[in-house]
Formats: structure tokens, C-alpha cells, sequence
């Protein structure tokens, strides 16, 4: 079975210093992995995606993503915080023996201060 | 992008009563369709997943009779909450994988449901 950790479940940062957000994953297989965003009162929105493809993956809005096999870890970063950022992140694994069904990882919200 | 809507966004209802959510993909089709549920300040939990022209399959704990799940169309399909109760109160969101395009999943606004 698959599974995904999130390691914080509140990170607050100030504007524009970076942003950090810790993922784990376990996996028997090679694992399809994503960011998904979700801002108050609005729908899930894709951050980026891996799918065995480049390690380091770049999203929308400035957002990255390294794939560490080795570490069995999917970190979340930006270089520098915008007041926008503020919203709830869920690091997430793709599951195929449930066909395309997505495991979603506790949850992280993303403080950001002035 | 693809859009994936939900109706109604929200709804209260009373205790007793049934309420059915539609998860419409609005401008791709989709053989399959996902059903979770979120708690407040809880991650997204797979209730089912719903198959075009046959039944849903259901995650374990999750009572068939009463989350009834109708995969309609290529477009569409609904989510009953039948005999509501206030525990049933919640965020229900869809989302739908684009055919040929398995590892993107498009997800609807969500449905918040309050049973009174």
C-alpha cells in the first residue's frame, strides 16, 4: 500500500523568505507524486507533478519539487513567500492498484506574515 | 484547463432527507470519477470511485446504501446522501482523471453538505 507523510501540519513564514514544506512517501512501486493547493473556500488546484520523468519538478507560481528516491521524500519549496501563498498544501501519491484514485497526505497550512 | 464542476456548492438540509450532488467534467469526458470526503482541517478521504455504465466500487467503512453513486454519462455522476444526519455534515469534492491523461486529476469546488 502506498502511503504519504506530511511532516508539518503549520508552517509560518514571513513574505518573502523561502517556504519549505516536507513530504514523505512510501511506496512498492514507482510512485506518481503531486502538490496539490487549496485556498479557502475554492477547489483543489495542481501545483506540479512527478511522474518519473526529471527529478526536479517545477510548478505554477514559482513553486519546485525534488523527487529523492533515496530519501523517499518530495519537498515543497519557493524561494520567496507571497502573502497569496497563504492556503492549505497536500503532498499527494498516486495509487495504482486503486486504477488513478489519489492517497492525500494529512495537510499542510502555509502562514504567511507581512 | 479542464473545469470539473460541482452542484449545488452548498446545501443544509434536515435530518431524514436525501440530498443528491452532481460532479459534472464540463469540457472532457470521464469514464471515472472520484468521490472524497473532508473533514474540517482533515485531508481529502476516498469515499468511491465511480465507473461509467457499471457500479462504484466503495473504499472500506464506506455504507453503499447510503452514499448512492450513479456514473450517468461520460460527463456526469451523482453522489446521494441518503437518510441524512448531522454526521454526514461535510465537504464532499469530485475530481476526474481526463481520458489519456490518467495521471492528472481535475477536481470539482466541493459541496459543503450541513444536516440540521
Amino acid at each position: 500500500a502506498q502511503s504519504v507523510t506530511q511532516l508539518d501540519s503549520h508552517v509560518s513564514v514571513s513574505e518573502g523568505t523561502p517556504v519549505l514544506l516536507r513530504c514523505n512517501y512510501s511506496s512498492s512501486y514507482s510512485p506518481s507524486l503531486f502538490w496539490y493547493v487549496q485556498h479557502p473556500n475554492k477547489g483543489l488546484q495542481l501545483l506540479l507533478k512527478y511522474t518519473s520523468a526529471a527529478t526536479l519538478v517545477k510548478g505554477i507560481n514559482g513553486f519546485e519539487a525534488e523527487f529523492k528516491k533515496s530519501e523517499t521524500s518530495f519537498h515543497l519549496t519557493k524561494p520567496s513567500a507571497h502573502m497569496s501563498d497563504a492556503a492549505e498544501y497536500f503532498c499527494v501519491v498516486s495509487d495504482p492498484q486503486a486504477g488513478t484514485a489519489l492517497i492525500f497526505g494529512k495537510g499542510t497550512t502555509l502562514s504567511v506574515s507581512s | 484547463g479542464a473545469v470539473v464542476s460541482q452542484h449545488p456548492s452548498r446545501v443544509i438540509c434536515k435530518s431524514g432527507t436525501s440530498v443528491k450532488i452532481e460532479c459534472r467534467s464540463l469540457d472532457f469526458q470521464a469514464t471515472t470519477m472520484f468521490w472524497y470526503r473532508q473533514f474540517p482541517k482533515k485531508s481529502l478521504m476516498l469515499m468511491a470511485t465511480s465507473n461509467e455504465g457499471s457500479k462504484a466500487t466503495y473504499e472500506q467503512g464506506v455504507e453503499k446504501d447510503k452514499f448512492l453513486i450513479n456514473h450517468a454519462s461520460l460527463t456526469l455522476s451523482t453522489l446521494t446522501v441518503t437518510s441524512a444526519h448531522p454526521e454526514d455534515s461535510s465537504f464532499y469534492i469530485c475530481s476526474a482523471p481526463r481520458l489519456g491523461a490518467k495521471e492528472t486529476q481535475y477536481f470539482g469546488p466541493g459541496t459543503r453538505l450541513l444536516v440540521l
